[in-house]
């Protein structure tokens, strides 16, 4: 079993739409969650970062951790085709090396 | 901002020929690493180092080398490339917090 599974997608939606991606875990150790944006032929981005359970908000964008489900999630408010990008979850037990990604899930906002 | 800058965006190389990817962070992270990455099998770590002249095997760490002299620089060797070493190469530092933060990443194609 994956530390970290992630849906691949691709996922497709109108502009405007509320988005929600997903990863799920394995591993109760993780406390911390983090999500990625990825543009085609670009390095990753870091868009979210949250400890332990838990909302945050940040402008369009809200991470959601459940750490009894172990599931996280990526909300994504009033979609633009910006948002258009390839979206990997992160997480880690601690703040040194062992460090787990998903597949990531590739994302289209149609104009 | 954290920035992370590689050598090179696109390289192609011969089967056999020694390839050097270079990597610099300006923000003097103690932690650097190389991933590749695969449509379908995601971020896979190579190598990493957690401080000059110090280096540790990640998960696929065959084919490769890695050096660090400096601090702010690090180095990924392949010793004779080969076809399946066609990838996307990421370089990434971290912070305290332990969240990677990425360069723009190096395609190299091997023929």
């Amino acid at each position: 079993q994956k530390e970290v599974e992630q849906d691949p997608g691709p996922l497709s939606v109108p502009e405007g739409a509320i988005v929600s991606l997903n990863c799920t875990y394995s591993n109760s150790a993780f406390q911390y969650f983090m999500w990625y944006r990825q543009y085609s032929r670009k390095g990753p981005e870091l868009l979210m970062y949250t400890y332990s359970s838990g909302n945050k908000e940040d402008g369009r964008f809200t991470a959601q951790v459940d750490k009894s489900s172990k599931y996280i999630s990526l909300f994504i408010r009033d979609s633009q085709p910006s948002d258009s990008a390839t979206y990997l979850c992160a997480m880690s037990p601690n703040t040194g090396n062992q460090f787990y990604f998903g597949t990531g899930t590739s994302l289209t906002v149609i104009p | 901002d954290v920035k992370v800058t590689q050598s090179s965006r696109y390289l192609v190389k011969r089967t056999g020929e020694k390839v050097f990817l270079e990597c610099v962070q300006d923000m003097d992270h103690e932690n650097m690493f190389w991933y590749r990455q695969d449509p379908g099998l995601g971020l896979r770590l190579i190598y990493f180092s957690y401080d000059v002249k110090m280096k540790e095997k990640g998960d696929i760490p065959e084919g490769y080398s890695v050096s660090r002299e400096k601090k702010e620089r690090f180095s990924l060797i392949l010793e004779s490339a080969s076809t399946n070493q066609t990838s996307m190469y990421l370089c990434a530092s971290s912070s305290q917090t332990g969240s990677r933060f990425f360069g723009p990443g190096t395609r190299l194609t091997v023929l």
